[in-house]
């Protein structure tokens, strides 16, 4: 399985975008990338997935480096309501669980 | 984004007795529901697999005779923690997907948690 590897911890200011690294250097052609975030006492909210193409939704973007073994989830706007863990994982083929790391927390700062 | 609730939100039990934590989904029918626990400072882990209509499977080192799992239907997983003892608290996760992980673009989502306290 594919593993990743995120910084433990970043800053951001209010207001400011927010990106946050993750390597994943070893992942598959068949695996995508997810990113989920937890906000302290919470369940995992979904945030956004992809294969190979850059992809955006409501909440986020996420860019995918043309050799997939790296990701950039960028929240454009950071609120305070955006400080929780983000976690970068890798899923796909025989592997249809999702596997937590330790992954980032973002701390928005006013 | 879809749905999934817990309930109870957490419960407090005294030591050897069950609690059943119920978890739903609420605007699509889960194929396959996942459980989790989450000790405090520490990650998720993945404690089983359950798909509707059939047994659960365990991950390494979770008791299937002490973590109950029923999947009766495609919107309900319960989980019953039998003879609960103070190193069973911790935080209980549920999520649940459509496609039984057949579909890589299949998403999980994740109920509110539960929080057992055992005294």
């Amino acid at each position: 399985d594919a593993k990743t590897t995120q910084p433990p911890s970043m800053d951001c200011a209010e207001g400011r975008a927010a990106n946050l690294p993750c390597n994943h250097s070893t992942i598959s052609g068949n695996e995508y990338v997810y990113w989920y975030r937890q906000i302290h006492s919470q369940g995992p909210q979904y945030i956004i997935h992809g294969l190979k193409n850059n992809e955006t939704n409501e909440m986020a973007s996420l860019i995918i480096t043309e050799d997939r073994k790296s990701s950039t989830l960028i929240l454009p706007h950071a609120t305070l309501r955006d400080t929780a863990v983000y976690y970068c994982i890798v899923r796909g083929g025989s592997n249809y669980k999702l596997t937590f790391g330790k992954g980032t927390l973002l701390t928005v700062n006013p | 984004g879809a749905v999934v609730s817990q309930h109870p939100s957490r419960v407090i039990c005294k030591s050897g007795t069950s609690v059943k934590i119920e978890c739903r989904s609420l605007d699509f029918q889960a194929t396959t529901m996942f459980w989790y626990r989450q000790f405090p400072k520490q990650s998720l882990m993945l404690m089983a697999t359950s798909n509707e209509g059939s047994k659960a499977t365990y991950e390494q080192g979770v008791e299937k005779d002490k973590f109950l799992i029923n999947h009766a239907s495609l919107t309900l997983s319960t989980l019953t923690v039998t003879s609960a003892h103070p190193e069973d608290s911790s935080f209980y996760i549920c999520s649940a997907e459509t496609s039984g992980g057949v579909l890589m673009t299949e998403t999980q989502y994740f109920g509110p948690g539960t929080r057992l306290l055992v005294l």
